[in-house]
C-alpha cells in the first residue's frame, strides 16, 4: 500500500505570493491533516479533513486554508507569503473509523519564502 | 489540556551503547501514545504506539517502550544504538474524540551517535 504522498517536495517562493500544496493520503483513508514544523516553534497543528470538511483547525491566521476533494486528496494553500512560513509542511491521513487511531505522515514539503 | 515534555533537547551516545529517550505527559484519561522518528529532510515515521494492555511495547527497528502511568511516562528504550538511529524523536499524546485523532507532540529530542 502505497504511503502519503505530498507535492511539491520543495518549493521556493517570494514575499507576497501564494503557494498550493497537494497531499495523497493511504488508500482508504479519510482523514488528512496538516501540520507546520519550524525549528522554533516545533510540530504545530494546521487544520483536519474529514469527508471533505474541515473537522478541527490549529491556531493559524485565515491566510492558512486547505481543503479535501472526494477521493481524500487534500491541498493547503497559503495566501501572502510571508518570510516567517518558511517550514517543512506536513500532511498525515489516518482511518479514524478503525480500530488503530494512527496517523501516518508523508516526507513533507519545504517551502522557503525569500 | 493535554502535553508532552520531551525533558531532553539532545542526547549524545556512542555506537553500541543502550539508549533511553524520556517522555512524559499530561492527559485526564487514559492516553494513545506515540513515538516517531523523523531523519533529516523527512516526515515522520511511526516507531511505536501504546493504547491499552501490556505496558511494555515493541516497536521496529528494536525500539521498545515501557507506559508507566504512576510516572505519567512513556521512555522509549533500545539495548544498543546503531549509526543509523541518528535522528529526531519525538512523543506524542492524543485522544480519541468523536472520531478525530489531532495528537500533541512534544518538541522532540535530538540524537547524536558517535562512532
Amino acid at each position: 500500500k502505497a504511503g502519503v504522498t505530498q507535492t511539491p517536495r520543495y518549493l521556493i517562493k517570494t514575499r507576497g505570493q501564494q503557494v498550493t500544496l497537494s497531499c495523497s493520503p493511504i488508500s482508504g483513508h479519510r482523514s488528512v491533516s496538516w501540520y507546520q514544523q519550524t525549528p522554533g516553534q516545533g510540530l504545530q497543528f494546521l487544520f483536519e479533513y474529514f469527508s471533505e470538511t474541515q473537522r478541527n483547525k490549529g491556531n493559524f491566521p485565515g491566510r492558512f486554508s486547505g481543503r479535501q476533494f472526494s477521493n481524500s486528496r487534500s491541498e493547503m494553500n497559503v495566501s501572502t507569503l510571508e518570510l516567517g512560513d518558511s517550514a517543512l509542511y506536513l500532511c498525515a491521513s489516518s482511518d479514524p473509523t478503525g480500530s488503530m487511531h494512527t496517523i501516518y505522515f508523508g516526507e513533507g514539503s519545504w517551502l522557503t519564502v525569500v | 489540556a493535554q502535553s508532552v515534555t520531551q525533558p531532553d533537547i539532545h542526547i549524545t551516545v556512542s555506537e553500541g551503547a543502550s539508549l533511553e529517550l524520556r517522555c512524559n505527559y499530561s492527559y485526564g484519561a487514559t492516553p494513545y501514545l506515540f513515538w516517531y522518528v523523523q531523519s533529516p529532510g523527512q516526515g515522520l515515521q511511526l516507531l511505536l504506539k501504546y493504547f491499552s494492555g501490556d505496558t511494555l511495547v515493541q516497536g521496529i527497528k528494536g525500539f521498545e517502550a515501557e507506559f508507566k502511568r504512576s510516572q505519567s511516562s512513556f521512555n522509549l528504550r533500545k539495548p544498543s544504538v546503531h549509526w543509523s538511529d541518528a535522528a529526531e524523536y519525538f512523543c506524542a499524546v492524543g485522544p480519541v474524540s468523536g472520531g478525530s485523532y489531532i495528537p500533541t507532540f512534544g518538541r522532540g529530542t535530538s540524537l547524536i551517535v558517535h562512532p
